[in-house]
């Protein structure tokens, strides 16, 4: 089974829907991470956080909100989607500074 | 603004030859390097990590790094068409929330 897993794989949703994509874990890390990603362009952290009272916003927060239900639990919501919202999205942890992310399987979202 | 920078690709290799990707970085007070793999799609996969000044080798990797030029770079030896995927190289330090990304560069061994 995946340390970090993103549900669902694949979605496709209309202009002015909310969507909330989920993730969890099994590694027991404390931080968790929100990242899209663009053809072609690098990862963008959209908000992280290092414990369930700790909400942080990232460089592209705006649209998005989030919610740490558990330690092992952090979901990404989109309030309004929009077109160029239509991205690669991965959640991911960290057991602290100066580690490594471990990265979900990502969610793949089309907004039309 | 930390800003990680790779060298812009594509990199095209034939099979066999070593392919060498290179990562500078801006923060002085970086301190952990990685290289993640990431096949088109999927998720990026951790396969270096590096702290020290000089070089790391695990299998056909070799990871160096050079904190006075601030620099580092991965060495891909024996290069197979599986190693064909975009690198990217992540920096960090003790004292921040996050990790820098570079925008990554596409390597394609070629038969």
């Amino acid at each position: 089974d995946a340390d970090v897993t993103q549900t669902p794989r694949n979605r496709i949703t209309k202009t002015g829907k909310r969507i909330m994509l989920e993730c969890s874990q099994t590694k027991g890390h404390d931080r968790m991470y929100w990242y899209r990603q663009d053809p072609g362009l690098g990862l963008q952290l959209i908000y992280y956080s290092f414990d369930v009272k700790d909400i942080n916003k990232g460089e592209i927060s705006d649209g998005y909100s989030v919610s740490r239900q558990a330690q092992a639990k952090f979901s990404l919501s989109l309030e309004s989607a929009i077109p160029n919202q239509t991205a690669l999205y991965f959640c991911a942890t960290s057991a602290g500074a100066g580690s490594p992310l471990h990265f979900g399987n990502g969610t793949r979202l089309t907004v039309t | 603004q930390k800003e990680v920078e790779q060298n812009s690709g594509p990199l095209s290799v034939p099979e066999g030859a070593i392919a060498s990707l290179n990562c500078t970085y801006s923060d002085r007070g970086s301190q952990s390097f990685f290289w993640y793999r990431q096949y088109s799609g999927k998720s990026p996969e951790l396969i270096m990590f590096i702290y020290s000044n000089g070089d790391k080798e695990d299998g056909r990797f070799t990871a160096q790094l050079n904190k006075a030029s601030q620099y580092v770079s991965l060495l891909i030896r024996d290069s197979q068409p599986s190693d064909s995927a975009t690198y990217l190289c992540a920096v960090g330090s003790n004292d921040d929330y996050k990790l820098s990304f570079g925008a990554g560069t596409t390597v394609t061994v070629r038969a």
